[in-house]
């Protein structure tokens, strides 16, 4: 069982659509975070959670909507997206949210918007 | 940390030789330094951190990498690599006391062994 889940692997959606995205951490971590990783881009941290508490929203669009109901769980709910937001997204978890410590990924959910 | 950067955006090198990849930062402020590897179709794993110490830091698989404090810089160095060890490179940096949201992570650097 790896530390960091996450489904689906893959998701192809329309624009229109509403779909999410699951993350779970069996390490028993108390901060989660979404990244964005996009062709020949550095990665992009979308949200951070500690303790369950959204701590940080990089100025993420609205169509983006993240929900941690627990410090184990971390949801991404997508709607109305566009084909740029089309790339990996990857779920994340640190033992807390300081600096220092390790990231520990999930192996990501591959979305294509059509 | 205000940014990392990664040099070389793709590396090829023959099975068994040494490899160095490149890493830069500026920062005002103490640093703390990863290198991260994402193997295909993976999510990202730590290989290597620089938190305090020894400048010369072992890390997973045989690598290792040197903080050099005048010049900003926190390379990677294998002697001799494998076919495995294809993958990409992510080079990332924090300042100390700070939150791990403010980590900065460099645009990756794709190694690809050849036989």
């Amino acid at each position: 069982e790896t530390g960091v889940t996450q489904t689906p692997r893959h998701l192809v959606m329309g624009m229109t659509n509403k779909k999410s995205l699951k993350c779970e951490q069996h390490l028993g971590h108390n901060a989660m975070y979404w990244y964005k990783q996009s062709a020949k881009k550095p990665l992009e941290l979308m949200f951070v959670y500690s303790l369950e508490e959204r701590v940080e929203n990089n100025s993420v669009p609205s169509r983006f909507s993240p929900e941690c109901p627990n410090s184990s769980h971390l949801f991404l709910h997508l709607h109305t997206l566009q084909p740029e937001d089309s790339a990996l997204y990857l779920c994340a978890s640190s033992p807390d949210a300081k600096s220092e410590n390790t990231i520990y990924f999930g192996e990501g959910s591959w979305l294509t918007v059509v | 940390a205000q940014s990392v950067t990664q040099l070389d955006s793709q590396v090829p090198v023959f099975e068994e030789a040494p490899v160095e990849l490149r890493c830069n930062y500026s920062s005002s402020v103490s640093v703390y330094l990863f290198w991260y590897v994402q193997y295909p179709n993976q999510g990202l794993q730590l290989l290597l951190k620089y938190l305090s110490g020894s400048t010369l830091v072992k890390g997973i698989n045989g690598f290792e990498a040197e903080f050099n404090k005048s010049q900003t810089s926190f390379h990677l160095r294998k002697p001799s690599v494998h076919i495995s060890d294809t993958a990409e490179y992510f080079c990332a940096v924090s300042d100390q006391g700070s939150s791990a949201s403010k980590i900065i992570f460099g645009s990756g650097t794709r190694l690809s062994i050849r036989p």
